[in-house]
């Protein structure tokens, strides 16, 4: 079975600090990895992925995410945070079909 | 523009009422599904189709319906079965089945049991 979890609903940063949403997963074999935005009634946006190859995977909205593997980790980032950023975001596993985590609510505060 | 639309934006439904949602893509992707979110438990799979005329149940299809006889459409009907129909429902599509596919997802429906 696959899976991804994500420990924190909430993160709350100050607008030009850094932010991590952190994801973990569960899969056998590889890993197919992706994160996603949400904005409030809105179906979700495409981030990034990881398939394979180098461990930090930059996305779209100045967004990247570093696969660990020994962690199983596959957090969210960005160097420095906009207001325009807070949304929900979801980080999910795909192997036949999408696994999605619960959601993190990111609040970026000026 | 290629996307999905899906319709109607919000949706009323009283007890004992069968209700359908619309998907519609013209990306001339394959794959498309339908996810169910409420509040603190992400997007659970309803259902899912690979290709015309065939298609799959996901974690919670009790309740639900779909069909699938033209690749542009993905159809849901909640029916009177499904006792908390109250969520935000989405679809979304892909190229096909394999895993390094990301879905595109429609704005969603917002259904309310009154």
């Amino acid at each position: 079975a696959q899976s991804v979890a994500q420990p924190e609903d909430q993160v709350n940063v100050a607008e030009g600090n850094p932010l991590t949403v952190k994801c973990t997963y569960s899969v056998s074999g590889n890993p197919y990895l992706f994160w996603y935005v949400q904005y409030p009634n809105r179906g979700l946006q495409f981030l990034l992925k990881y398939i394979t190859g180098d461990n930090l995977v930059k996305g779209s909205y100045g967004f990247e995410a570093e696969f660990n593997k020994s962690q199983t980790s596959f957090h969210l980032k960005k160097p420095s945070a906009l207001v325009s950023d807070s949304a929900l975001y979801f980080c999910a596993v795909n192997n036949n079909d999408m696994r999605f985590g619960a959601g993190t609510r990111l609040t970026v505060k000026p | 523009d290629g996307g999905i639309t899906q319709s109607p934006k919000y949706l009323f439904r009283k007890e004992g009422q069968n209700v359908t949602l619309s998907c519609e893509q013209n990306l001339n992707h394959d794959a498309m599904y339908w996810y169910r979110q409420d509040p603190g438990q992400g997007l659970r799979l309803i259902y899912y189709s690979q290709i015309v005329n065939d298609f799959q149940k996901g974690d919670i299809a009790e309740g639900y319906s779909v069909s699938r006889e033209k690749k542009e459409s993905f159809p849901l009907t909640v029916t009177s079965a499904q006792k908390n129909p109250t969520a935000f429902y989405l679809c979304a599509s892909s190229p096909g089945q394999y895993p390094n596919y990301g879905y595109t997802f429609g704005s969603g429906t917002r259904l309310t049991v009154v």
